[in-house]
Parts: structure tokens; C-alpha cells; sequence
């Protein structure tokens, strides 16, 4: 089974300053898909960006980028201009090619302060 | 779009009590999930429906919980009987097949269940 790493289990941001949350993960797929969600107080998970093992190019999301690197299998998440709203619990999570389900990581507790 | 529909948002229960918990997913959405998320860890998936079928209960502790998805809408994941260690929030997500790891999963806001 594919097992993914987050390895902070909280981080602090000043507001309009820039955060990297980590993560790595254990697979011997070549295809497979990766996932940041967003969990607030509320629990109601949200997708905040998405990325494709075969393509070599980071995804972008507004203020929310990723940096892929399939060979180190680590998929970090780069937040700038971070905002109050944006303190909640980020999940990272790893979808194989061959099925649905997600397998997350422990989450990272992101605190924003003003 | 109404979005995934979950009740209770809270249930606090004796162990050894029954539970069931109800999910109405998107409208449309083939693929329903059930995660179990233990406090300060990441959602673990229960089970996994295809419209009426099962594609995965491994993680599923079939001694004591039963789910099922009655023509292939909503769903009832029940607990009988409950233990302490079944306290957790218990999210419902719902996809369409569509590009089948690429599809975007919809959460609901789960239920917290309390067993005391």
C-alpha cells in the first residue's frame, strides 16, 4: 500500500508571507495522481490543488502552487500572499491510476497569524 | 450544485449502542466513499461503492460495521456495536468516474460521533 508522509504536524505563517507544507510518499507506480485538500473547523475537506505524475510541469492554483519532484517522490505545497483564511488542517493525498480512493497523510495544522 | 449531504453532525452514543449515519451524495456521482478520521490523523477510507456495488471494503471491520448504498444514491454506514475506539469523524465523499484518478472528490462535513 502507498503510504504518504507529512512530517509537520503544525506550521506557522505571518499574513502576506509565503509557507511550504511537505510531503512525501512511498509507491512503486509510475502512474498516479496527487492531492492537497483543505479541512477547516467546519471538516468539510476542499480540494486546493491537483497534480498528474506524468506531467513534469507544477500545477498552479492562484496563490497555491506545488513543487513535483517524481524521482525524489516529494510534493510540497507552496502557499503565498497567505491570508487569515487560509489557517486550517492540509492534507496531502496520493490516488493510484488503477483506483478512486484516497490515501491521505496526517495533516499539517497551518496557523496564520496578522 | 448542492453539495454532499451528511446527518448527523453529531451523535454521542454509549458503547455497546448501535449507530448509522446517512449520505446523500452529489447528484449524478456514480463513485461513493466512507472515511473513518481519528482525531489528529488523516481520513482513512472504510469503503468504497460503485453505483450499487462494492469496489473495496478491505479496511472495513465487517464484524461490527455494515454499509450499504440502496440503488446506488444514497448511503447508511452502520456501527453495532459501537467501541471507544470507534470515536471519529466519519466523512461521506462522492465522485463521477470520469478520468478515473484525475476525478475531484466531494466531501461532506461528516459526523463526529462520541462514544462514551
Amino acid at each position: 500500500a502507498q503510504t504518504v508522509t507529512q512530517s509537520q504536524p503544525e506550521m506557522s505563517v505571518q499574513e502576506a508571507e509565503t509557507v511550504t507544507l511537505s510531503c512525501t510518499y512511498d509507491t512503486s507506480e509510475s502512474d498516479y495522481y496527487l492531492f492537497w485538500y483543505k479541512q477547516p473547523p467546519s471538516r468539510q475537506m476542499i480540494l486546493v490543488i491537483r497534480q498528474e505524475a506524468y506531467k513534469q510541469q507544477n500545477a498552479t492554483e492562484n496563490r497555491f502552487s506545488v513543487n513535483f519532484q517524481k524521482a525524489a517522490k516529494s510534493f510540497s505545497l507552496k502557499i503565498s500572499d497567505s491570508q487569515l483564511g487560509d489557517a486550517a488542517m492540509y492534507f496531502c493525498a496520493y490516488r493510484s491510476d488503477a483506483g478512486y480512493a484516497l490515501n491521505f497523510g496526517k495533516g499539517t495544522s497551518l496557523l496564520v497569524t496578522p | 450544485e448542492a453539495g454532499v449531504a451528511q446527518s448527523p453532525r453529531y451523535k454521542i452514543i454509549e458503547k455497546r449502542q448501535s449507530v448509522a449515519f446517512w449520505c446523500n451524495p452529489i447528484s449524478g456521482h456514480a463513485t461513493l466513499y466512507w472515511y473513518q478520521q481519528i482525531l489528529g490523523q488523516g481520513p482513512k477510507l472504510l469503503i468504497q461503492f460503485q453505483n450499487n456495488g462494492v469496489v473495496d471494503d478491505s479496511q472495513l471491520p465487517k464484524d461490527r460495521f455494515s454499509a450499504e448504498r440502496l440503488k446506488g444514491v444514497d448511503s447508511t454506514l452502520k456501527i453495532q456495536p459501537a467501541k471507544l475506539e470507534d470515536s471519529a469523524v466519519y466523512l461521506c465523499a462522492s465522485s463521477t468516474p470520469g478520468t478515473k484518478g484525475y476525478t475531484e472528490a466531494f466531501f461532506g462535513q461528516g459526523t463526529r460521533l462520541t462514544v462514551v
